[in-house]
């Protein structure tokens, strides 16, 4: 079953705007992380928030996440025609060292040129 | 190329017979992991390998499907008497136990199963 749910399912934007989706999960966290795949492909990761982190930036990506609210949120800024690809949150819920992400169902954006 | 690599990238089969990928990881991780994604939707957890100990098996895990890494390398995934459910995209992972905090995982590009 799918922990993390994004909204929306798809989305819509002009080159240079900002692209903002957001994820929300069900069960406390270890970490949450996002990932990009463009079609027919496999998963690229983008970016890992620990849940004692609050934001975090990578380049034009900004990640931010609120374990009270049990969501986070991923924030292209500037977008380009090739952020066109599904973003997927995956959170890693498992105690230990055991490792499962369980993934979203995504959200598809497309940047129009 | 020092990504993770799977074969085939497509793969059409009649119900009823059987299948085998293969993955590839990134020398240097220890660990593999096993996705299914159907169309639409998020990929869903199959099975975990560190090194050559199979850790866990999802319930998505039937009796028709088996995994090995055997010496720690590569890994096959085997389905056995296909149904038209199996229909996927099957994907590899692979991380560093020391790592994987950091950087998350690697994915291959996928294997796409098609039974008919």
């Amino acid at each position: 079953s799918q922990q993390g749910e994004e909204d929306p399912q798809a989305l819509s934007i002009q080159e240079g705007e900002n692209a903002t989706m957001n994820c929300s999960y069900k069960t406390s966290i270890n970490n949450l992380q996002w990932y990009r795949q463009n079609s027919g492909r496999g998963l690229v990761h983008l970016i890992l928030i620990r849940s004692n982190e609050r934001e975090k930036h990578s380049g034009r990506l900004r990640v931010t996440l609120d374990t009270s609210k049990k969501s986070s949120s991923l924030l292209i800024t500037a977008s380009r025609a090739a952020d066109t690809a599904s973003y997927f949150c995956a959170t890693d819920a498992r105690p230990g060292s055991a490792r499962q992400l369980t993934f979203g169902s995504g959200t598809q954006l497309t940047v129009l040129p | 190329d020092t990504g993770v690599s799977q074969d085939p990238r497509h793969k059409i089969t009649k119900r009823g017979q059987n299948v085998t990928f293969r993955c590839d990881p990134i020398s240097e991780h220890n660990r593999l992991y096993w996705y299914r994604q159907t169309l639409g939707q998020g990929p869903e957890f199959l099975t975990y390998f560190q090194n050559e100990a199979q850790l866990e098996k999802s319930r998505l895990l039937s009796d028709r499907f088996s995994a090995e890494r055997p010496k720690g390398s590569f890994s096959t995934l085997e389905i056995q008497r296909t149904e038209q459910g199996d229909s996927a995209m099957y994907l590899c992972a692979s991380s560093h136990l020391d790592r994987e905090l950091n950087y998350g995982y690697t994915f291959g590009s996928g294997t796409r199963l098609t039974v008919v």
